[in-house]
């Protein structure tokens, strides 16, 4: 089992739809969650990150940690074509020098139709 | 800020050869991290080097390795190359706070 779970898509959506994108661990000392996007033959850009439990918002985006079930999300409101990327979630594991050791899920690939 | 630069972009070489790439970081920036994506085991980490020493190391083998120089420039270095080392590299840097990495646009190299 890997210790990060996200479903790979891909995921299609109409233009202005509210997009949901999920990720699962396994390992509970993980302190630090981020969000990537990655454009196709580009490097990931990192959107969004979140220290422990609760949400966290930048303009359409919100991301959401849930240590209790060990789960997160990001929720992207009125998503656009433009936001037709791969989405990666990544964890940071505790430990010293270990905030730069990030463990990625698979990645979700996401199109938005206009 | 100028983001982190990556060279070459792209690289074929055939089994056996050994190859280096080179990395950036952000100015200013002292870790510089390494990750392999592959489109079966997604993007995975190699090592880490802050202040030019190893700080992390991922579960890759000992043909791959690397380095950081004075300026936190880092380079990375791959020996007989096997055909399962097509991927690709992606390195991102770091101040050292909170993991937040930023990436480059990364090598995709090819082993024929």
């Amino acid at each position: 089992q890997k210790e990060v779970e996200q479903d790979p898509g891909p995921l299609s959506v109409p233009e202005g739809a509210i997009v949901s994108l999920n990720c699962t661990y396994s390992n509970s000392a993980f302190q630090y969650f981020m969000w990537y996007r990655q454009y196709s033959r580009k490097g990931p850009e990192l959107l969004m990150y979140t220290y422990s439990s609760g949400n966290k918002e930048d303009g359409r985006f919100t991301a959401q940690v849930d240590k209790s079930s060990k789960y997160i999300s990001l929720f992207i409101r009125d998503s656009q074509p433009s936001d037709s990327a791969t989405y990666l979630c990544a964890m940071s594991p505790p430990g010293a020098g270990g905030y730069n050791k990030l463990i990625f899920g698979a990645g979700t690939r996401l199109a938005v139709h206009p | 800020k100028a983001g982190v630069t990556q060279t070459p972009r792209y690289l074929i070489k055939t089994r056996g050869q050994q190859v280096t790439l080179s990395c950036s970081p952000i100015s200013g920036h002292r870790s510089v991290s390494w990750y392999q994506q592959t489109p079966g085991q997604g993007l995975q980490f190699l090592f880490e080097y802050f202040s030019e020493t190893q700080r992390n190391k991922g579960n890759f083998p000992g043909r791959f390795s690397g380095r950081q120089f004075s300026n936190s420039r880092s380079e990375m270095n791959v020996s007989t190359l096997e055909l399962g080392d097509s991927a690709l590299y992606l390195c991102a840097s770091s101040s050292g706070d909170l993991g937040l990495q930023y990436f480059g646009p990364g090598t995709r190299l090819t082993v024929l």
